[in-house]
């Protein structure tokens, strides 16, 4: 039963230009949204948060935005850069310190 | 802070074997946590540990899975039997409650275990 689904398995996009990606989660309980990035061969890493008392959080090229009726959230990167190629997870904790991972979306940003 | 350290990296074994995957948390860390990412399910959570106590352990799949915290800088995966299923990035996490981002968890570089 996934409570954190992220529908796009892919996404390409020119560097420089914006790259959105999207999440839908089914726990009304969720409090705290986090994003993960990750490389091959590698840990995913910490990106960015958002908590449910707010709808927007932005850190230098990264910003998410929480739309708590719709349970749903974005991360929009700009400008995209090479870099920025990875694989995306969404995650979503409630008061039980567990987090639960969408599938991932897998960011190419093109020269 | 070297970070999370996860060993082996990769292991490869036959269908039946025992396999014991290996952890060691961010040094102060509280909390440790144990995942498998594979095609069909994504990451999902198998375990975690509060000051090596297991709290949820409702994700482990099966009586084959068992995992342990002997102290706050080590833990364990162990499957056995393990089954061609089992084969999976497995990763470890650990984090410090009430510092940072809430939640933030730090993870290993994960071990990929293959089962023939």
């Amino acid at each position: 039963d996934q409570q954190v689904k992220q529908n796009s398995p892919s996404l390409s996009v020119q560097e420089g230009r914006i790259s959105i990606l999207n999440c839908d989660y089914t726990n009304s309980m969720f409090d705290y949204f986090l994003w993960y990035k990750k490389y091959p061969a590698e840990g995913p890493t910490f990106l960015i948060s958002i908590s449910s008392i707010k709808d927007k959080n932005e850190d230098g090229r990264f910003t998410v935005f929480l739309n708590k009726s719709a349970k749903h959230l974005s991360l929009h990167i700009v400008p995209s850069q090479p870099g920025d190629s990875a694989v995306y997870f969404c995650a979503a904790s409630g008061n039980d310190y567990k987090l639960s991972f969408g599938a991932g979306t897998t960011v190419t940003v093109r020269a | 802070d070297a970070g999370v350290i996860q060993s082996p990296r990769h292991e490869v074994t036959e269908m039946g074997q025992e396999v014991t995957l290996r952890c060691k948390p961010i040094s102060g860390h509280d909390y440790l946590f144990w995942y498998r990412q594979t095609m069909m399910r994504g990451l999902e959570l198998l375990i975690y540990f509060n000051n090596n106590v297991p709290i949820d352990d409702s994700g482990m799949p099966e009586d084959r899975f068992s995992a342990k915290m002997p102290n706050a800088s080590f833990s364990t995966l162990k499957i056995q039997p393990s089954e061609p299923r089992d084969s999976a990035v497995y990763f470890c996490a650990s984090s410090l409650f009430g510092t940072g981002s809430y939640n933030e968890q730090f993870f290993g570089p994960g071990t990929r275990l293959t089962v023939l």
